[in-house]
């Protein structure tokens, strides 16, 4: 089976720093990943980590550990605009589909 | 933006009728998915297709049916719609090849009475 499980919500502050924890437990892990998704809209792509370690991309980064089955989202200088849910979803193998799990929304309060 | 469109994006239909959503995209991907998002549950999925005529069912799929039949769209068929069918549907590609990353449709809100 699989499971993979994150906050159901967050609260921060606007100009602070919050990290979106995500655990997994899959077979045949080949990579995560984090999608943006904004009340109404569809989900974005934000990142993918298929390697240990952390990957930067401007306000956001993604961290990956996977021996450890954990992947963090990394927010900085938090936004009004950055109010939405973040999804993790792991690449398993083959050609099988993307498993997301829940998601977890975020608030950025003034 | 990937080229995907979803139609209708809004359907409000009575229990027991058929419903018919459609997929398009314009990127020639091999590989297309039906999800449904709703609270509580995150996006699951319903069933996709890895080519023309050739699918395979997902973590929900009862009560749905696909087909493919052109590599642009994948229809999924809820042949007698039930109010726990209320949701909302999104269309994906992409999950296979160099990235792996899926792009989403707007998405098809379905109110069954």
């Amino acid at each position: 089976g699989q499971n993979i499980d994150q906050p159901t919500e967050m609260t921060a502050t606007e100009g602070a720093i919050v990290q979106i924890n995500c655990t997994y437990q899959t077979s045949g892990f080949n990579g995560l990943f984090w999608y943006q998704q904004h009340a109404g809209e569809a989900p974005t792509f934000l990142s993918y980590n298929v390697l240990d370690g952390l990957e930067e991309k401007g306000r956001f980064s993604s961290f990956l550990s996977r021996s450890k089955g954990y992947s963090y989202l990394l927010l900085k200088e938090l936004q009004m605009k950055d109010s939405a849910s973040y999804l993790c979803a792991v690449y398993n193998s083959g050609n099988t589909p993307l498993v997301f799990g829940k998601g977890t929304r975020l608030s950025v309060i003034a | 933006d990937a080229g995907i469109t979803q139609s209708p994006r809004h359907k409000v239909t009575e229990t027991g009728t058929p419903v018919t959503l459609r997929c398009h995209q314009t990127e020639n991907h091999r590989y297309m998915y039906w999800y449904r998002q709703d609270p509580g549950h995150g996006l699951r999925l319903i069933h996709y297709s890895y080519g023309v005529k050739d699918t395979d069912k997902g973590e929900v799929s009862d009560g749905y049916s696909v087909s493919r039949s052109k590599t642009e769209d994948f229809l999924l068929t809820l042949e007698s719609a039930t109010s726990s069918q209320t949701s909302v549907y999104f269309c994906a590609i992409g999950g296979a090849g160099l990235s792996y990353e899926q792009y989403f449709g707007p998405g098809t809100r379905l109110t069954v009475t």
